[in-house]
């Protein structure tokens, strides 16, 4: 059972474009999301996150929105970087914050 | 650089045998996880320590386990490996491993298993 879902395995866009990664979950028990990006060879990295009494949080390039009732999380890239091509990971805790449950990963590419 | 580093990097096995996984964490972090990521799937959370204290655990199978040493590394131990077993395995770290506390996810290591 995929509590944490990414239906696009990929995304393409063009260098200077936004990029928007999706994400939909359905334990309404979780309370905090991050997003992880990966590049090969590498572990994850962090990238942003969101708690779950706030519907945005922005650092910089990024920007996540959390829509709790459509239990929908977004991230927005903008400007794209032909350095953003990475793997980028969804991810949920509950309340405690001991399990971290991910997505399976939107592949993007950011093309110069 | 995350800091936490894991060894071996590779490994290839043969199915029934014994492997271990090694992992240090950040200095100062006391937290370890381990996930596991199988081919073109997400991370799964097999199991966080803390202090050397299991705390949480997930989808791990009997055939594996872990422990967290006084020193604060953590190895992982997976036995009669099955074919299914071959995967990438990640540890991460963090300070006190709650809500909204950052992980620090290793380089992973590479389990073939033939």
């Amino acid at each position: 059972d995929q509590q944490v879902k990414q239906n696009s395995p990929s995304l393409s866009v063009q260098e200077g474009r936004i990029s928007i990664l999706n994400c939909d979950y359905t334990n309404s028990m979780f309370d905090y999301f991050l997003w992880y990006k990966k590049y090969p060879a590498e572990g994850p990295t962090f990238l942003i996150s969101i708690s779950s009494i706030k519907d945005k949080n922005e650092d910089g390039r990024f920007t996540v929105f959390l829509n709790k009732s459509a239990k929908h999380l977004s991230l927005h890239i903008v400007p794209s970087q032909p350095g953003d091509s990475a793997v980028y990971f969804c991810a949920a805790m509950d309340t405690g914050g001991f399990k971290t449950i991910f997505g399976a990963g939107t592949r993007l590419f950011v093309k110069a | 650089d995350s800091g936490v580093t894991q060894t071996p990097k590779h490994l290839i096995t043969a199915t029934g045998q014994r492997v271990t996984l090694r992992c240090s964490p950040r200095s100062g972090d006391l937290s370890v996880y381990w996930y596991q990521q199988s081919l073109d799937q997400g991370l799964q959370f097999l199991i966080q320590y803390y202090n050397g204290e299991e705390r949480a655990k997930g989808n791990i199978l009997e055939r594996f386990s872990a422990q967290q040493f006084p020193d604060l590394h953590s190895e992982l131990n997976l036995s009669s490996l099955e074919l299914g077993d071959s995967a990438l395995y990640f540890c991460a770290s963090s300070v006190v491993g709650g809500l909204e506390d950052t992980q620090y996810f290793g380089p992973g290591t590479r389990l073939t298993v033939l």
